[in-house]
């Protein structure tokens, strides 16, 4: 069974500032794909940035990229120029690339802004 | 907003009732996808449905049941309702096929129990 790590439970950081926040996870197959999605105090959960297993450049969605390293089955997200509006909880998802859709969650990661 | 509908927004009831939760999914999405969120279980997946016929199970409870009907709407039906069983109930959408993979979230139904 898949499984995804999010190690730090809390993160901070300066408005304006950039932040990274950390994902491992565990699979045996080739074929995934990795999503990064936000959950703000309203916990309406919204979807990031994603990337597809097989393709060798990082995911970058505006102040949002990934780096993101097969191999060492890591996925971790950066934010940069960071917002008060980014302060939400953040999760690390991962879905086979099968006929299976359903998404695995690591179990978040707490980002405060500080102004 | 996601175009994913999910009704009630709250829901309050008692050890041992039943509860139907429903979703309406994306504009031709065709598939939908229930997920448990608890504080002692993270965000979890139950069951996804696919025009109308499941397609995969993961920790839904026997108490539990799930359908998708011939308009795509789902219901999930949770009975002989447990403490524990208090969560946010997200359902979710996608287009099945291609490489997106990407599943648009509804609001959620805060489910208590008392």
């Amino acid at each position: 069974a898949q499984t995804v790590t999010q190690s730090q439970p809390e993160m901070s950081v300066q408005e304006a500032e950039t932040v990274t926040l950390s994902c491992t996870y565990d699979t045996s197959e080739s074929d995934y794909y990795l999503f990064w999605y936000k959950q703000p105090p309203s916990r309406q959960m919204i979807l990031v940035i994603r990337q597809e297993a097989y393709k060798q450049q990082n995911a970058t969605e505006n102040r949002f990229s990934v780096n993101f390293q097969k191999a060492a089955k890591s996925f971790s997200l950066k934010i940069s120029d960071s917002q008060l509006g980014d302060a939400a909880m953040y999760f690390c998802a991962y879905a086979n690339g099968g006929s299976n859709y359903k998404l695995t969650f690591g179990k978040g990661t707490l980002l405060t802004v500080n102004p | 907003d996601s175009g994913v509908t999910q009704t009630p927004k709250h829901l309050i009831t008692a050890t041992g009732q039943r509860v139907t939760l429903r979703c309406s999914p994306r504009s031709g999405d065709l598939s939908v996808y229930w997920y448990q969120q608890s504080l002692d279980q993270g965000l979890q997946f139950l069951i996804q449905y696919y025009n109308g016929e499941e397609r995969a199970k993961g920790n839904i409870l026997e108490r539990f049941s799930a359908q998708q009907f011939p308009d795509l709407h789902s219901e999930l039906n949770l009975s002989s309702l447990e403490l524990g069983d208090s969560a946010l109930y997200f359902c979710a959408s996608s287009v099945v096929g291609g490489p997106l993979r990407e599943q648009y979230f509804g609001p959620g139904t805060r489910l208590t129990v008392t």
